[in-house]
């Protein structure tokens, strides 16, 4: 069973250029976060998707940053008309969603930094 | 709103001696997850160890155990016989369950652990 895949695993753009970031969750799993990086910070939450579904996106900014998780397909994370500040490794986590089961984990990809010029 | 406090950004320890690093944390919910996750430099997350904060008994996965104190609000991790492969960033991270289902991480900055030889 293959993993969590995300890509590009590096991606450069420059500002005011369009970054897509892409996110294959684990066979099975319904459910993907997205998880933003900062240099020398922590992961920060962004965004939770089910299929078709945005369940919370209370971390995303309000501008200029979207994501969907369409019925077939990867996941994606989209940022528009990026600035310098957008530079990041971005991770995508999935879940699966087991009835009546309490917790379920959530397995990271390998993340993609995106570098804004 | 939950926050989780890791206030040692730096430690190091000599291979195969024990090293503790600290986590605490702040919410008001009664029922949630604690966890410590392991960044290496290759930027992949792996999970180390889970606490369910319901459960007082102490998780322990293998040489990595947790001193979980509820009323404190505290959550360190106890690596013993430390390796050269320990050398990492850990984060410590929360997990409310919303409607008894998984829901986001809130991460810690991290402590950057160095194992020296």
């Amino acid at each position: 069973n293959a993993g969590v895949m995300q890509n590009p695993r590096h991606l450069v753009r420059r500002r005011g250029q369009e970054a897509r970031l892409r996110c294959s969750p684990m066979k099975g799993h319904s459910h993907v976060y997205w998880y933003r990086q900062l240099p020398e910070e922590g992961l920060k939450f962004m965004v939770y998707l089910q299929k078709e579904n945005i369940i919370d996106e209370s971390g995303m900014p309000k501008e200029r940053f979207s994501a969907e998780f369409p019925k077939e397909g990867p996941s994606i994370l989209r940022i528009q008309q990026v600035v310098r500040g957008d530079s990041a490794a971005y991770f995508c986590a999935s879940s699966p969603r087991v009835a009546g089961v309490h917790y379920n984990e959530q397995f990271f990809g390998p993340g993609t930094r995106l570098t804004v010029l | 709103a939950q926050t989780v406090t890791q206030s040692q950004p730096e430690m190091s320890v000599q291979e195969a001696e024990t090293v503790t690093l600290s986590c605490t944390y702040d919410t008001s919910e009664s029922n949630y997850y604690l966890f410590w996750y392991k960044q290496p430099p290759s930027r992949q997350m792996i999970l180390v160890i889970r606490q369910e904060a319901y459960k007082q008994q102490n998780a322990t996965e293998n040489r990595f155990s947790v001193n979980f104190q509820k009323a404190a609000k505290s959550f360190s991790l106890k690596i013993s016989d430390s390796q050269l492969g320990d050398t990492a960033m850990y984060f410590c991270a929360f997990m409310k369950l919303v409607g008894g289902a998984t829901n986001k991480l809130i991460f810690g900055t991290g402590t950057l652990l160095a194992v020296q030889p």
